[in-house]
């Protein structure tokens, strides 16, 4: 049983172009969470979304970040116009239904270079 | 001030020694998870805690929530080499799905 899949696993943009990150939940997982990880702090929390939905993004930076989990295919985390407080290490987790009452797999991690 | 407070930040044991890091919320939790990570890797799942009282083990790794679900610990029994990196403990306060991660706790073993 495959655990949670991050690509790209390293991930180099230079300032202004857009960076994608995927993620493809557990088998059974319905439950999607992007958390970031920057520098000298701690992880963070980003997103939380279940199949076409967004439940809860209130740790999403207002603009330039995006992210999306469609009905077919991974979850997708979007960054327009990157700059260099964007490099960080940005993590995908996946859970069976509320993190309340189950367990939530993190996947290894896309690690971001904005040059 | 941080909303979830680990300590140590870091700990350097021998090898065979046992070690507690502890997890303090200001807030109750509905859950506690406690998770490791290798520099430059994922954090891999150890033990979630929901209930008061409860304690939960895996081979020498034992967690422990109290009964008013505001502090958690972890012990190592007997450390290895194996059980270096970070240790995080992240909580669950509203059900809601989010987790909100503590500053870690760098455990070294020394041979």
């Amino acid at each position: 049983n495959a655990g949670v899949m991050q690509n790209p696993r390293h991930l180099v943009r230079r300032r202004g172009q857009e960076a994608r990150l995927r993620c493809s939940p557990m088998k059974g997982h319905s439950h999607v969470y992007w958390y970031r990880q920057l520098p000298e702090e701690g992880l963070k929390f980003m997103v939380y979304l279940q199949k076409e939905n967004i439940i809860d993004e209130s740790g999403m930076p207002k603009e330039r970040f995006s992210a999306e989990f469609p009905k077919e295919g991974p979850s997708i985390l979007r960054i327009q116009q990157v700059v260099r407080g964007d490099s960080a290490a940005y993590f995908c987790a996946s859970s069976r239904r509320l993190a309340g009452g189950d367990e939530q797999y993190f996947g290894p991690g896309t690690r971001l270079t904005v040059t | 001030s941080q909303e979830l407070e680990q300590s140590p930040q870091s700990l350097i044991v021998q090898e065979g020694k046992n070690l507690t890091i502890n997890c303090t919320s200001s807030k109750t939790l509905y859950g506690l998870y406690w998770y490791k990570q290798k520099y430059g890797e994922g954090l891999i799942f150890l033990m979630m805690l929901q209930k008061g009282g409860e304690e939960k083990s895996h081979e020498k790794i034992t967690a422990k929530l109290d009964e008013k679900k505001q502090q958690s610990s972890l012990h190592i029994t007997a450390s290895q080499p194996s059980h270096a990196g970070i240790y995080l403990c992240g909580a669950d306060r509203s059900q809601g799905g989010k987790l909100i991660f503590g500053q870690g706790t760098e455990l070294s073993v020394k041979p």
